[in-house]
C-alpha cells in the first residue's frame, strides 16, 4: 500500500498561491492520486485527481512528476474560505485490485489569513 | 439524490452498550468504507466492502463488526462500546472501476461515557 507523507500544516495569506506537496514513494503502477478537502465537522470532498503530468480544473491544479513519487496540489489565489485540511490519497480501484483499501494520510492543515 | 446518508448523526452510549451505525447510498456504488476521525486527527479506515456480502478489515478494525447484506447499505456495529471509540464516524462510497471521487456522508458523532 502506498503510504503518503504531507506537511502537518501550512500558513498563507489571502490572494497567494499555495502549493501542498505529498510524497508517495511506493506508488503502484495502477494507482491514481486524489486530493480531498475537509472542513470541520464535515466529510472530505473531492478536489482533483490525476495519474501523471498535470491536471487542472476550476478550483485547483495537480502536478505529478514523471516518477510519480510525489504530487503537488496548487491552489491559486486562496481566500479565507480555503482554510481546511487537505488530504492526498493514493489508490487504484480495480476489481480485485490490491489498493481498494483506501487509507488517508495525516493531511495538511492550511490556514489562510487576511 | 441523497447521496450517502448516515444514521444516527449523534449518539451517546454508556460503556458496554451496543449500537449499529447505518450507511445508505443511493448511487448504486459497489465499494463502501467506514472511517473514524478523532479530534484533530486524520481519517482511519475501520472496515470496507467491495461488494454485497463481502467485507474486509481496514487499519483499525478491532472492536467493530460490519455487514453488507444489501448493496446500498453498510452497517457498522459496536458490540461493547468503550470510551476509546468516542469519535466521528464517516461512511463513503465509490463505484469501480472508477477514477473519480469517494462520496462521504455527513458523519455520525458517537460519545461513549
Amino acid at each position: 500500500l502506498a503510504k503518503t507523507t504531507q506537511p502537518i500544516s501550512m500558513d498563507s495569506y489571502e490572494g497567494q498561491e499555495v502549493n501542498i506537496t505529498c510524497s508517495h514513494n511506493n506508488i503502484a503502477t495502477n494507482d491514481y492520486i486524489t486530493w480531498y478537502q475537509q472542513f470541520p465537522s464535515q466529510g472530505p470532498r473531492f478536489i482533483i485527481q490525476g495519474y501523471k503530468t498535470k491536471v487542472t480544473n476550476e478550483v485547483a491544479s495537480l502536478f505529478i512528476p514523471a516518477d510519480r513519487k510525489s504530487s503537488t496540489l496548487s491552489l491559486p489565489r486562496v481566500s479565507l474560505s480555503d482554510t481546511a485540511v487537505y488530504y492526498c490519497l493514493v489508490g487504484g480501484l480495480f476489481r480485485g485490485g490490491a489498493t481498494n483499501k483506501l487509507i488517508f494520510g495525516t493531511g495538511t492543515l492550511l490556514a489562510v489569513q487576511p | 439524490n441523497a447521496g450517502v446518508t448516515q444514521t444516527p448523526k449523534f449518539r451517546v452510549l454508556k460503556t458496554g452498550q451496543s449500537m449499529t451505525l447505518l450507511c445508505a447510498q443511493d448511487m448504486n456504488h459497489e465499494y463502501m468504507y467506514w472511517y473514524r476521525q478523532d479530534p484533530g486527527m486524520g481519517l482511519r479506515l475501520i472496515h470496507y466492502s467491495v461488494g454485497e456480502g463481502t467485507t474486509a478489515k481496514g487499519e483499525v478494525p478491532d472492536g467493530y463488526n460490519v455487514s453488507r447484506l444489501k448493496k446500498q447499505n453498510f452497517l457498522l456495529g459496536l458490540e461493547s462500546a468503550a470510551p476509546s471509540q468516542t469519535s466521528v464516524y464517516f461512511c463513503a462510497s465509490i463505484a469501480p472501476p472508477n477514477t473519480g471521487e469517494l462520496f462521504f456522508g455527513e458523519g455520525s458523532r458517537l460519545t461513549v461515557l
